[in-house]
């Protein structure tokens, strides 16, 4: 069974930072792309950054470019998004999803609110 | 960035009757590999979106045959042959061929 728990959200200041991390399980992570999309509660989905299966492309939205870094540990089985410089747009639960082109697994999701 | 127009945005619909929600991109889905990567998510409430449809038309593992999708180049659908209630939430479609990957703004199903 494909699992995806992700884990580091939190209460962060504006300019502030926080490392998002997804540990997979139940699927042979190194052979799958990976990708991050985000919901504002209440609001729709945005895809957010996505990064091969070795990790040497990645991909990320413009509103998120330069300030967030994907990452991935296949040795961990492990996601990670790097997010520096926090907005209060950032603010949102951020979703682990497996593959780039058809999304087929989600995570439960972590809760990232940026607020002073 | 491809622009992906769902409609419409509110879906009342009475119990066992069909549904139809439409995906409209600003471009063609169809990818250099000959694959048109345009997915169907739900998302009832309080959970994490669930795929249902990829490819266009390739129904997922699990996923009821009342839910069917359909389409080629810019223009989609997802069918709902008889709602029940567990039907009930928002709909996104998504497009996987062209970075930025975008999803369209979602179509909110209810019972009336």
């Amino acid at each position: 069974e494909v699992q995806l728990l992700e884990s580091g959200g939190g209460l962060v200041q504006p300019g502030g930072s926080l490392r998002l991390s997804c540990a997979a399980s139940g699927f042979t992570f190194s052979t799958y792309g990976m990708s991050w999309v985000r919901q504002d509660p209440g609001k729709g989905l945005e895809w957010v950054s996505s990064i091969s299966d070795s990790g040497s492309l990645t991909y990320y939205a413009d509103s998120v470019k330069g300030r967030f870094t994907i990452s991935r540990d296949n040795s961990k089985n492990t996601l990670y998004l790097q997010m520096n410089s926090l907005r209060a747009d950032d603010t949102a639960v951020y979703y682990c999803a497996k593959a780039w082109s058809s999304i087929d697994y989600w995570g439960q999701g972590t809760l990232v609110t940026v607020s002073s | 960035d491809v622009v992906m127009t769902q409609s419409p945005l509110s879906l009342p619909v009475t119990l066992g009757q069909p549904a139809s929600i439409s995906c409209r991109s600003s471009q063609s889905l169809v990818h250099s590999d000959g694959n048109t990567y345009l997915n169907w998510f739900q998302q009832r409430p309080g959970q994490s979106p669930r795929r249902l449809i990829y490819k266009v038309s390739n129904r997922d593992s699990g996923v009821p045959d009342r839910f069917s999708g359909s389409g080629s180049g810019t223009d989609f659908t997802l069918k709902i042959s008889r709602v029940e209630a567990e039907d009930v939430g928002v709909y996104y479609c998504m497009q996987g061929t062209h970075w930025p990957r975008t999803f369209g703004g979602g179509t909110k199903v209810e019972i009336k």
